[in-house]
C-alpha cells in the first residue's frame, strides 16, 4: 500500500529542454510535499518543497506544482542541464514523518 | 565539513552476524532517523529519534536496534542478520520533529549492507 507514487522509475530529456517529473499520493492527510534530489553514492539532499495550502512553488529553475483534488503534484526543471541527472524522491508528510516514493531517474543529455 | 556521516559505508558479512552502523550529525539537529532502501528503491522510515527519545517505530523486526547515545549519534544495532536484511540503510537529521516547513531533513551517504 504504498501511499506516495512514482509511476515512472526513468525519464530522458534533451539539455535545455523541460523536464517534468511525477507524483501521486493517496493519503488525503498529506499537507506538505518535498522533492529530494540523489546523486549515486550519496544521500538525498531537499530541492523543493510545497505546502497543501498553495498550488505552486518556485525556485530559480525548480518549480513544484500541487494539484490537490487529483492528490497529483510534479516538479518541473526549465532549462534541463546535465547536472540535473540524478534520482528525484516524491515525499510527502501529515506529520513527524516523510513518506517517500520509488523515485525517477532523471538523464539529461546534451 | 560533512554534516550527517555514517559509518561504514559498505558492510559485507555473514548471516547470523551482529553489526552495527554509526550516524553522527553535527548540525545541532534534535531528531534523528534511521530509513532503510530497499530493493525496489523506496525510502522506508525505520525510526526517529528525538533528543535521544524514540518516536517512531515502524513495523521493524526486533533484531534492530536504534541507540541513542546523545542527540548527535543514532547508532544501528542489527542482530541474527539476514538475507532480506540487504539494503541501504541512511541516517538523517532534522531540525525538530516536525516534517514540514524549514524542517527539512538532511541525509547521511548511505550504508550499504550485504548479507551473504
Amino acid at each position: 500500500d504504498q501511499q506516495v507514487k512514482q509511476n515512472s522509475p526513468s525519464l530522458s530529456v534533451q539539455e535545455g529542454r523541460i523536464s517534468i517529473l511525477n507524483c501521486d499520493y493517496t493519503n488525503s492527510m498529506f499537507d506538505y510535499f518535498l522533492w529530494y534530489k540523489k546523486y549515486p553514492a550519496e544521500g538525498p539532499t531537499f530541492l523543493i518543497s510545497i505546502s497543501s495550502i498553495k498550488d505552486k512553488n518556485e525556485d530559480g529553475r525548480f518549480t513544484v506544482f500541487l494539484n490537490k483534488s487529483a492528490k497529483h503534484l510534479s516538479l518541473h526543471i526549465v532549462p534541463s542541464q546535465p547536472g540535473d541527472s540524478a534520482v528525484y524522491f516524491c515525499a510527502a508528510s501529515g506529520g513527524n514523518k516523510l513518506v517517500f516514493g520509488a523515485g525517477t531517474i532523471l538523464r539529461v543529455k546534451s | 565539513d560533512t554534516a550527517v556521516s555514517q559509518t561504514p559505508k559498505y558492510l559485507v558479512t555473514q548471516m547470523g552476524n551482529d553489526k552495527s552502523i554509526k550516524c553522527e550529525q553535527n548540525l545541532g539537529h534534535d531528531t534523528m532517523y534511521w530509513y532503510k532502501q530497499d530493493s525496489k528503491k523506496f525510502l522506508k522510515i525505520m525510526f526517529s529519534y528525538n533528543n535521544k527519545e524514540l518516536i517512531i517505530n515502524e513495523t521493524v523486526p526486533n533484531r534492530f536496534s536504534p541507540k541513542s547515545p546523545d542527540k548527535a549519534h543514532l547508532n544501528l544495532h542489527i542482530n541474527s542478520l539476514e538475507l532480506g536484511d540487504s539494503a541501504v540503510y541512511f541516517c538523517a537529521s532534522s531540525q525538530d520533529l516536525l516534517a514540514g516547513t524549514y524542517n527539512e531533513q538532511f541525509f547521511g551517504p548511505g550504508t550499504r549492507l550485504t548479507v551473504l
